[in-house]
């Protein structure tokens, strides 16, 4: 198992903006997932990609998986204040493997 | 009704101290983790029980020891606490250990003075 590495490490946007997080990883995977920490509370899944798959969305985000370039970006559409958060990335590489974080994506949405 | 559940939410124990952490879930997963974050928010999985079995056991200090009495609860004792033990420690579940998402406890901030 192996750690994403997300980038940059720190975003600062308006509200209304679009936030865009990129994450790349090293070996093979089977899915990579995607998790939002608010300040003193624990990860919330947001989305799963799985290796097969190009894009996704739930609501205001998309997550496209690049398998060639191993490297993934979360977009978050017409940002809010209350989006927040630090935002990991975590490639899942096969079974019984554990996720492995990175440290994160500190973004602020300014009201 | 909480997913996942940890005890306490704050702990403050002085240096040489045994403590223990509780985490419960509801969800009926079949696999538990401990997560350990550190002050730069890096998170470092320390354990995880998939049906009460130890799966992962990374390079930890062995005065951490999990103890799984079944599925839905995975609790973390620590002996002879020290000042690095400092961090906010997490409990998560998965359906099973073949990737799926895991829900996260809100974590227990421990503080070793």
């Amino acid at each position: 198992s192996q750690q994403g590495e997300e980038d940059p490490q720190a975003l600062s946007i308006q509200e209304g903006e679009n936030a865009t997080m990129n994450c790349s990883y090293k070996t093979s995977i089977n899915n990579l997932q995607w998790y939002r920490q608010n300040s003193g509370r624990g990860l919330v899944h947001l989305i799963l990609i799985r290796s097969n798959e190009r894009e996704k969305h739930s609501g205001r985000l998309r997550v496209t998986l690049d398998t060639s370039k191993k490297s993934s970006s979360l977009l978050i559409t017409a940002s809010r204040a209350a989006d927040t958060a630090s935002y990991f990335c975590a490639p899942y590489t096969g079974a019984n493997s554990k996720l492995t974080f990175g440290k994160g994506i500190t973004l602020s949405v300014r009201p | 009704d909480t997913a996942v559940s940890q005890t306490p939410k704050y702990l403050v124990t002085q240096m040489g101290n045994d403590k223990s952490i509780k985490c419960e879930q509801n969800l009926g997963h079949d696999t538990m983790y401990w997560y350990k974050q550190d002050s730069k928010k890096f998170l470092k999985i320390m354990f995880s029980y998939n049906n009460k079995e130890l799966i992962i056991n990374e390079t930890v200090p062995n005065r951490f020891s999990p103890k799984s009495p079944d599925k839905a609860h995975l609790n973390l004792h620590i002996n002879s606490l020290e000042l690095g033990d400092s961090a906010v420690y997490f409990c998560a579940s998965s359906p099973n250990a073949g990737g799926y998402g895991y829900t996260f406890g809100s974590g227990t901030r421990l503080t070793v003075v």
